[in-house]
């Protein structure tokens, strides 16, 4: 049972408009919420988080939102760049256990077109 | 890159046979994980270790060991080789995911493994 989804597998946008991805979770104890970009042949890398208790944080041309109501996260690019096409995976952290482990998302594929 | 080396980066072997995947750090962080990555399934963590000799089980941790005898070394050894482990693994560190804060991971380059 998937604890983390990210329903669309994936998502093309023009370049300059507005890529939103988006995350579902069930378990209401997590406590922070990360992306995280891919590029073929390469490790994740970290993107941007938020905290449980927040509602937005943002950090250039990247936001994303938490409702913790409906249990969904969304990561906006604005403007969306041919640069940012790849896997894009949103994890949540447990709040329990020594190693608070991340729970991924399957990820969605992003592909901006110039 | 953040000093983690994954090695090999990529593998072919045999159903049936051993094979112990190498991560190295040079960050002197506490704690290491292995994941594997398949697609619909995204990252799915494997072991993970929070210090020297101390090491716990993932999500999908049956048919995978790990050793840590140095901080900067983490092995994933495959007893015996599997199709359905065949898949792209990822090593990843953390400086000290305890206490308040996101827990943000630092991933290597990943392994490839294929089992035929």
């Amino acid at each position: 049972d998937q604890q983390v989804k990210q329903n669309s597998p994936s998502l093309s946008v023009q370049e300059g408009r507005i890529s939103i991805l988006n995350c579902d979770y069930t378990n209401s104890m997590f406590d922070y919420f990360l992306w995280y970009k891919k590029y073929p042949a390469e490790g994740p890398t970290f993107l941007i988080s938020i905290s449980s208790i927040k509602d937005k944080n943002e950090d250039g041309r990247f936001t994303v939102f938490l409702n913790k109501s409906a249990k969904h996260l969304s990561l906006h690019i604005v403007p969306s760049q041919p640069g940012d096409s790849a896997v894009y995976f949103c994890a949540a952290v447990s709040p329990s256990g020594s190693a608070r482990q991340l729970t991924f998302g399957s990820g969605t594929q992003l592909t901006v077109l110039p | 890159d953040a000093g983690i080396t994954q090695s090999p980066r990529h593998k072919v072997t045999e159903t049936g046979t051993p094979v112990t995947l190498r991560c190295h750090q040079t960050e002197n962080h506490r704690y290491m994980y292995w994941y594997r990555q398949d697609p619909g399934h995204g990252l799915r963590l494997i072991h993970y270790s929070y210090g020297v000799k101390d090491t716990d089980k993932g999500e999908v941790s049956d048919g995978y060991s790990v050793s840590r005898s140095k901080t900067e070394d983490f092995l994933l050894t495959l007893e015996s080789a599997t199709s359905s482990q065949t898949s792209v693994y990822f090593c990843a560190i953390s400086l000290s995911p305890t206490g308040a804060g996101a827990n943000v991971l630092t991933f290597g380059a990943g392994s490839r493994l294929t089992v035929l």
